[in-house]
């Protein structure tokens, strides 16, 4: 069964620091979301991503995050200088195509401990 | 009003038991509504979901109830097994809208 994949599991970093998560997505997939959830907290919209551009984005998602999508299977965010509040499990998600986008399937996570 | 909220925070249920969990939203808009299920370490994996023309979804184990006057949707799961001990999302969006999450609640089956 298709899955979304994520690398790394675990990254650890110094505040300040600039970090890349990547994930791949369902290779039929069109729609691409990241996530995230600090650790006990509820699942927390970041951005969405479709046709190369970002869809939507959360209040969340501020100068500090990017992501790109810089081939065709990769889909990455970056934290350009991370903060201690940065810490948590992110999660990538991808779904099929607009009308079904509703139907989100979300990777292992890649946790990210800012210290 | 894009708020989901969800209870209880934690449950306890015996082995065979049914577990109930509650969701509540204000947005009407909403029109699609997954439960997710995540075990610790792992990502959030869809369960089961349903829009609003049905009051009712079952698949396996696994049903919702959804009260469109009343705002509110379900989860039961039937005959609840140790292996269903797990933290449980409820969800909703419209549209091509991200996905807003209640807050989850800790299930723990017990033998």
């Amino acid at each position: 069964e298709p899955e979304v994949t994520q690398t790394p599991s675990h990254q650890v970093t110094q505040m300040g620091q600039e970090v890349i998560l990547r994930c791949v997505p369902i290779s039929n997939h069109l729609y691409f979301y990241w996530y995230r959830q600090i650790l006990g907290q509820k699942v927390e919209f970041l951005v969405s991503f479709y046709n190369n551009e970002i869809s939507e984005k959360s209040e969340i998602f501020d100068d500090q995050f990017s992501v790109e999508r810089p081939d065709g299977s990769n889909f990455t965010l970056k934290i350009r200088s991370t903060k201690l509040e940065d810490s948590a499990m992110y999660f990538c998600a991808s779904s099929e195509a607009p009308g079904q986008a509703y139907e989100q399937y979300f990777g292992p996570g890649t946790r990210l401990t800012v210290t | 009003q894009q708020q989901v909220k969800q209870s209880p925070q934690s449950l306890i249920v015996q082995k065979g038991g049914i577990s109930i969990i509650n969701c509540a939203y204000e947005n009407t808009a909403f029109d699609y509504f997954p439960w997710y299920q995540q075990f610790p370490g792992k990502g959030p994996a869809l369960l089961i979901a349903i829009r609003p023309d049905v009051s009712e979804k079952k698949e396996g184990r696994f049903t919702i109830s959804f009260n469109k006057s009343a705002k509110q949707f379900s989860l039961h799961i039937m005959d609840s097994q140790p292996g269903d001990s797990a933290t449980y999302f409820c969800a909703a969006c419209s549209g091509n809208t991200p996905l807003v999450f209640g807050k989850g609640t800790r299930l723990s089956v017990i033998a």
